[in-house]
């Protein structure tokens, strides 16, 4: 079972610089998510995604755009990179069943801007 | 405030003692509570739900308080394999898919 796949793993980018991230699930969840993870700070939510077709953004969005290309896909752009964008970035998934809602989370993209 | 607050330790336990650690939130309305593990480099992965009566699974147990507004996770007799970050989460009432993650609770357990 795939789960979530995130892709790249690592990439170091120059300052201004821009990329995608992509995330695809094949659980058939409606929900997806992009955090990101810095030393010492936890998951901070960037965007969320409740359904296909949808996205808010989270606690962290500036600097970023996001993508619900369809129910399996949901990618996260940095326009122009900023070092203070150095994180680990983590996609997840998630189905609400009665009020259990479970994040399945992808491997994570490690991102360096220099 | 932030949404989701817990203690960043580390606790740091002899193997086989039992530990304990809360995680506060400020949104009344929240709706669904979970505990996570995150090992280190890794994904966040659930751990356990935490239900309105408490629950427990094998040496974990998990209680929700609604009038303080807290989550607890109790550990008895821990494992060396149980040193990890415990990150605790909560969905609010207004949002169901909005999943809120704590700063998480680094533990390590010492032989």
């Amino acid at each position: 079972n795939a789960g979530v796949t995130q892709t790249p793993k690592f990439q170091v980018l120059k300052t201004g610089q821009s990329m995608t991230l992509q995330c695809a699930q094949d659980m058939n969840h409606n929900s997806m998510y992009w955090y990101r993870q810095d030393p010492g700070m936890g998951l901070r939510l960037i965007y969320y995604s409740a359904s296909e077709g949808t996205t808010d953004k989270g606690e962290v969005p500036n600097g970023y755009n996001v993508s619900r290309l369809n129910k399996r896909e949901f990618s996260l752009r940095l326009e122009s990179a900023a070092p203070s964008q150095t994180s680990v970035y983590f996609c997840a998934s998630s189905e609400a069943r009665g009020f259990i809602t479970e994040a399945f989370f992808g491997q994570g993209t490690r991102l360096t801007v220099v | 405030r932030k949404e989701v607050e817990q203690d960043p330790g580390p606790f740091n336990v002899p193997e086989g003692a039992t530990v304990a650690f809360n995680c506060t939130y400020s949104n009344s309305a929240s709706q669904s509570f979970f505990w996570y593990r995150q090992d280190c480099r890794k994904e966040p992965k659930l751990l356990m739900s935490v239900y309105s009566s408490g629950n427990e699974d094998g040496r974990f147990t998990a209680q929700l308080n609604r009038a303080s507004q807290y989550i607890s996770l109790l550990i008895r007799d821990s494992k060396l394999s149980d040193s990890a970050t415990y990150l605790c989460v909560v969905t609010p009432y207004s949002s169901a898919s909005k999943i809120i993650f704590g700063s998480g609770t680094r533990l390590s357990i010492r032989p």
